[in-house]
């Protein structure tokens, strides 16, 4: 079974640019999360989605968003980058389909580079 | 692996010794922990979970530890080999939000 699939897996843009990053979650997935990694703030919350809903959201302003299609399949957008979006995002999916936590499953990330 | 801290608490071990990496919590209605091991240059990998209603929970080779009196969350591995080199996160939280602690770097030595 393929793993969580995450494209660009790398993209450079420049400050005031926006940005959209894709993510394919496992088959039969339905939740999918989003974490921001950087060396200062570590692994961060961003939101999560579920059947095309956000459930949940993390304390990130309102330049990212994101959503999420029939197919379980999601993107995130940022925009009007600043230089502190720097980051590695990860993208992950869950099988549980109530409101218990299951294991999540990451992708090997988007590396966005602001310059 | 270049994603994460530079300023990690590390811990070097030796092929073959035993591995404890803690982690102290900060919700205390945190029903729900795990740990997850990120290699570098990948995404973090699920080790092993546990829930509030147990202290002890055992996998291959791993043992978390919780410690709900202190807050406190452990990792052990057995027997430690050159592969198990990684960061470590503990995380908590529940339904799909999860809080991730700073991470410890774990370096086996052969």
């Amino acid at each position: 079974k393929a793993g969580v699939t995450q494209t660009p897996r790398y993209l450079i843009k420049t400050r005031g640019q926006q940005v959209t990053l894709s993510c394919s979650p496992i088959s039969g997935h339905r939740s999918v999360s989003w974490y921001q990694q950087t060396p200062g703030q570590g692994l961060q919350f961003l939101f999560e989605y579920f059947s095309e809903t956000q459930r949940n959201k993390g304390n990130f302003p309102g330049r990212f968003s994101g959503r999420q299609f029939s197919n379980s399949r999601s993107e995130m957008n940022v925009s009007t980058l600043e230089l502190g979006d720097s980051a590695l995002y990860l993208c992950a999916s869950s099988v549980v389909t109530g409101g218990d936590t299951g294991e999540l499953f990451f992708g090997e990330g988007s590396r966005l580079t602001v310059l | 692996g270049e994603s994460v801290g530079l300023h990690l608490p590390t811990l070097s071990v030796q092929e073959g010794d035993n591995s404890i990496i803690n982690c102290a919590y900060s919700n205390s209605a945190s029903d729900y922990f795990i740990w997850y091991k990120q290699e570098s240059g990948k995404g973090p990998q699920f080790i092993i979970d546990i829930r509030s209603n147990m202290d002890k929970r055992q996998g291959q080779r791993v043992t978390v530890l919780l410690n709900k009196t202190v807050k406190h969350l452990s990792l052990q591995i057995a027997a430690t080999q050159p592969g198990d080199s990684a960061v470590y996160f503990c995380a908590e939280g529940g339904f799909q939000k999860l809080v991730f602690g700073t991470g410890t770097r774990l370096l086996v030595s052969p």
